[in-house]
């Protein structure tokens, strides 16, 4: 299976901030990644599919970059609705794999 | 209006067997790859398995293969996931999804543009 690494684990940041997530792809997955945003008791919400296109209705300041084996979600300027965990999905191969999760928090 | 709503968890002993159940609404059920998801408490998301439209393809995550049945009845917009041999690591909330697979360019992409609200499965003794 592939192995997705993301990073940071957690991360600290205020509103207004500009917030960078990675993904790293154990192999090549060329641009078959999605990313999710989940807050707590809720379910996960679609925020980007295939690397780099914005779900309909989410926010301009989300956006995804990479292909290949690295990838990246960037929060331009972070707001307050915005802390929350978010999760890589890779739907290159099967079975489909997630990072493990980032936990963005206010700082 | 447009839903999914899963039952059918509870608490089970190791060894035991749950079937849970996602009913759609408000869309044309039989048009969407179909996904189960699962998140253990404080833990992150993990991927279970999935079923095409007309049922043709099915896929399993390791962890489950072999002890969990995905299925689904298109004439009852209903999604099922029959879970055998439950371990204590099963533990967690099972999520079910509609992928809506996007196309981009030919290729056809995962995209889970609606969830319901889970069903908790325990396995404890």
């Amino acid at each position: 299976a592939i192995q997705m690494t993301q990073s940071p684990s957690s991360q600290s940041a205020s509103v207004g901030d500009r917030v960078t997530i990675t993904c790293r792809a154990s192999q090549d997955i060329g641009n078959e990644l999605g990313w999710y945003q989940q807050k707590p008791g809720r379910a996960p919400k679609l925020l980007i599919y295939a690397a780099s296109t914005l779900q309909t209705g989410v926010p301009s300041r989300f956006s995804g970059t990479g292909s290949g084996t690295d990838f990246t979600l960037t929060i331009s300027s972070l707001q307050p609705e915005d802390f929350a965990s978010y999760y890589c999905l890779q739907d290159a191969n099967y079975p489909r794999t997630f990072g493990q999760g980032t936990k963005v928090e206010i700082k | 209006e447009v839903q999914l709503v899963e039952s059918g968890g509870g608490l089970v002993q190791p060894g035991g067997s749950l079937r849970l159940s996602c009913e759609a609404s408000g869309f044309t059920f039989s048009s969407y790859w179909m996904t189960w998801l699962r998140q253990a408490p404080g833990k992150g998301l993990e991927w279970v398995a999935n079923i095409r439209r007309d049922a043709t393809k099915i896929y399993y995550a390791d962890s489950v293969k072999g002890r969990f049945t995905i299925s689904r009845d298109n004439a009852k917009n209903s999604l099922f996931l029959q879970m055998n041999s439950l371990r204590v690591d099963d533990t967690a909330l099972y999520y079910c999804a509609r992928d809506y697979s996007p196309q981009i360019l030919g290729a056809f992409y995962d995209a889970f543009d609606m969830w319901g609200q889970g069903t908790m499965v325990t396995v404890s003794s």
